[in-house]
Formats: C-alpha cells, structure tokens, sequence
C-alpha cells in the first residue's frame, strides 16, 4: 500500500525560485495537510484542507500556497523561495472522522540557497 | 494557543527497561491525542490514538494513558528493544479540522 507520498524526496533552490511540492495519497481521505519541521521548533502546520476545492491557513501559512483541485492530490506552492523556507516538509492525511489518525509521508528535504 | 512540552527531551536506557514518556498540553479542550515514533530521516508512523473520553490506549508493549484534566499523557514502553530506539512524538488534536499540535519529542535511546 502506498499510503502518502511526497514528490520529491530533496531538492536545492536558490532565493527567488519557485517549486511545487505534491502530495498524493490513495485512502480516500477528506482531510489532507502539511506541516514543516525544523530543530527546536518541531512540527507546525502551514496548511490544511478538509475536502476537494478547499484550503485553509495552519500556524505558519505565510510564503506559502496550496490546492487541492483532486481529492487525492494536495500540493504545496513557494513562489519566491527564501533561506528561511530551508525545512523538512511532511504531509499528512486523514478521514474526517473525529478520532482517526493522521498518515504521513516521508517528508521532502528543501534547502534553499 | 495550545502548546506542548515533552519530558524529558532525551533519554538513553539498557535493554530490558521498562520506561514513561511524559507529554503535557496547556488546553485541555482536545479531541483525542496521538503518539507517533519518528525514526531518524523519515516520517511519522502512528503508535496510539487516545479519544478525549478514554483513559488509556493499549498497543503490544504500548501504553498510552490520557489525563485531560490536567493536560498530561504518558507513553508506558514495557520491556524496552534496541528497535524502540528513535524520536516520540506526541500531538493532541486541536478543535476544528482535527489539527494536531506537536512537542518537540523525546529521544529515545536503547542499548543493547
């Protein structure tokens, strides 16, 4: 089972690129997020949706864009990539359901130079 | 603002030892609280998921005890491996959209 994947694994950018990372996940699941993980700060949620079409800011939102246009697609957008964007970004999904755990993926490595 | 603090950051024990991860949250308003384990460059994988009605959640060797009153969970690991080793995290769920907000972890360190 695939579960959650995140494409890509690492990636470099230099300030001021741009890049899409994707999110895709195959257990039906309405709600779907993204989260970034950096030392001493842990886990903070940048984005979230909780069903196709829609979004919603987290803790950190700002530099940061999403869509869901596919149920089982949510991707995260840097229009204008900055040093302090360089962090592990970790997707995760879930049912609607109150009580249901949240599934993560791998995380993706960005460093931006 | 929910905010949560684990205890103790690390923790390096022999083989063998039963051990308690403390987790304590400042809301008590939750709807259920989650354990993850997080191996060194990868994702989080789901232990537990304690309902804010229930006390304790059992898994193998897990436990995980639940105190909402007072913002405080506990992750009970009996008979402790070498696999065990690796970074817990834990996340109470914040109302609305099932958020979780996370500690920082623990990291667990077991000797052979």
């Amino acid at each position: 089972n695939a579960g959650v994947t995140q494409t890509p694994k690492f990636r470099v950018l230099k300030t001021g690129q741009s890049m899409t990372l994707l999110c895709a996940q195959d257990m039906n699941h309405e709600y779907m997020y993204w989260y970034r993980q950096d030392p001493g700060m842990g886990l903070r949620l940048i984005h979230y949706s909780v069903g196709e079409g829609t979004t919603a800011k987290g803790e950190v939102p700002d530099g940061y864009n999403v869509s869901r246009l596919k149920k089982q697609n949510f991707l995260l957008g840097l229009e204008s990539a900055a040093p302090s964007q360089t962090s592990v970004y970790f997707c995760a999904s879930s049912y609607s359901t109150v009580g249901q755990p949240q599934h993560f993926g791998d995380g993706t490595r960005l460093s931006i130079l | 603002k929910q905010e949560v603090t684990q205890i103790p950051a690390a923790l390096s024990v022999p083989e063998g030892e039963n051990l308690v991860l403390n987790c304590s949250f400042t809301d008590s308003a939750i709807y259920n609280l989650q354990w993850f384990r997080q191996d060194p460059g990868k994702g989080l994988t789901s232990l537990l998921l304690i309902q804010s009605s229930q006390r304790e959640q059992t898994s193998g060797r897990l436990n995980a005890s639940l105190d909402k009153s007072s913002g405080r969970s506990t992750l009970y690991i009996a008979a402790s491996q070498p696999g065990d080793s690796a970074t817990y995290l834990c996340a109470p769920s914040i109302q609305g959209a099932q958020k979780l907000v996370f500690g920082q972890g623990t990291r667990l360190t077991i000797n052979p």
